[in-house]
């Protein structure tokens, strides 16, 4: 069974652009959540789609946003790029039901200069 | 606020020195708490599930134990390739169906030394 696909791998993006990074899921799973990943903050939750709704959300500011397709598929938007940005963005994909267990992709590696 | 906390933040060991790695949590009842390996560049690769307090659960060299306030992760006669970051989550009883966010620990930096 493939496992949680991320793209792009890595990026570099100028200060004030946009980026969209994307997750393809286990198939199967439902349920799709991303997290940033930080030396000094470590992992924390972003948000959380499950059929191409948003159900749970973390204390990120509005820049950052998701959507979530029919197939599973789900994009991060982050807009008005700032330095503190950088980071590691990982997805991670679960059944969505009763049990939780969530697997990881690879990550986007995501540098602001 | 959920919190987990994560002790020690680094260790060495060597080849074939056992130890514990501990995960403690503050959590408004828990669902499930999980213990996630992480290599250098690489998304955490997923070891266990713990539900309840008196569980065990084991996976080649690694043991983990839950208890009400703490989870520990026993590691056997470690070999080198089982040095990584090893990371605990918990994830709090709200519903019973809908909620997704874990709240991780900041990591146990785990180096075996041949």
């Amino acid at each position: 069974k493939a496992g949680v696909t991320q793209t792009p791998r890595y990026l570099i993006k100028t200060r004030g652009q946009q980026v969209t990074l994307s997750c393809s899921p286990i198939s199967g799973h439902r349920s799709v959540s991303w997290y940033q990943q930080t030396p000094g903050q470590g992992l924390q939750f972003l948000f959380e789609y499950f059929s191409e709704t948003q159900r749970n959300k973390g204390n990120f500011p509005g820049r950052f946003s998701g959507r979530q397709f029919s197939n599973s598929r789900s994009e991060m938007n982050v807009s008005t790029l700032e330095l503190g940005d950088s980071a590691l963005y990982l997805c991670a994909s679960s059944r969505g039901d009763t049990y939780y267990e969530q697997y990881f992709g690879p990550g986007t590696r995501l540098t602001v200069t | 606020e959920d919190q987990v906390t994560q002790s020690p933040e680094a260790l060495r060991l060597q080849e074939g020195e056992s130890s514990s790695l501990n995960c403690s949590y503050t959590v408004s009842g828990l669902r499930g708490l999980f213990w996630y390996r992480q290599d250098p560049g690489k998304g955490p690769e997923f070891l266990f599930t713990l539900y309840s307090a008196g569980e065990e659960k084991e996976k080649e060299r690694l043991k983990a134990t839950l208890t009400k306030k703490e989870s520990f992760l026993h590691i056997t006669a470690p070999k080198p390739e089982d040095s990584a970051t090893y990371l605990c989550a918990v994830q709090p009883l709200i519903s019973n169906f809908g909620n997704e966010k874990l709240t991780f620990g900041t990591g146990t930096r785990l180096t075996i030394i041949p």
